[in-house]
């Protein structure tokens, strides 16, 4: 059984324009978390969607950040116009349906860097 | 709100020697604990979690930790630590109804002296 598929590993995107992070779920989770780990920080929790619905996106950014996960496909997170701050490792995680969703499994993270 | 709280950024030991990582949190409900462990670039693996039952629980890797409600506080620890366990760990927890994020420690570096 694979794990959570995250690519591209790493990102190099110039300052205005956009990133787009893609995760695969563990076969037969339906729930998706997508995390930010700042430099010498802890991961902060950013949105939380299921199948084709955003269940709590109270930690990602107001603007320029939106996340989307579609019946097929992978989840995507996606930043507009990125700056220097967006620099982090973006960690998506899944879980499956029951067992009110935990534990959460974790992939291996997407490092971008903006230039 | 939750909040988890690590007190040891950097913790080195000698191989062999036992070790503890302490983990405090704050919660108005009741919670799940986890500890994950994050080796260089890489992502996080999980370790152990409390979810519920007997408050010691056992992980991989030879790792253990005991919930104690009454203090608050889910530490991490291992008998005889290897080279191979350097890496940073992260103690989480999340509460048991309602939204499911995690919200995680700032983290602890462990290093193995050989």
């Amino acid at each position: 059984n694979a794990g959570v598929m995250q690519n591209p590993r790493h990102l190099v995107r110039r300052r205005g324009q956009e990133a787009r992070l893609r995760c695969s779920p563990m076969k037969g989770h339906s729930h998706v978390y997508w995390y930010r780990q700042l430099p010498e920080e802890g991961l902060k929790f950013m949105v939380y969607l299921q199948k084709e619905n955003i269940i709590d996106e109270s930690g990602m950014p107001k603007e320029r950040f939106s996340a989307e996960f579609p019946k097929e496909g992978p989840s995507i997170l996606r930043i507009q116009q990125v700056v220097r701050g967006d620099s982090a490792a973006y960690f998506c995680a899944s879980s499956p349906p029951l067992a009110g969703g935990f534990p959460q499994y974790f992939g291996p993270g997407t490092r971008l860097t903006v230039t | 709100a939750q909040s988890v709280t690590q007190l040891d950024s950097q913790v080195p030991v000698f191989e062999e020697a036992p070790v503890e990582l302490r983990c405090n949190y704050s919660s108005s409900v009741s919670v799940y604990l986890f500890w994950y462990v994050q080796y260089p670039n890489q992502g996080l693996q999980l370790l152990l979690k409390y979810l519920s039952g007997s408050t010691l629980v056992k992980g991989i890797n030879g790792f253990e930790a005991e919930f104690n409600k009454s203090q608050t506080s889910f530490h991490l620890r291992k008998p005889s630590v290897h080279i191979s366990d350097t890496a940073e760990y992260f103690c989480a927890v999340s509460v048991q109804t309602g939204a499911n994020n995690l919200f995680f420690g700032t983290g602890t570096r462990l290093t193995v002296i050989p």
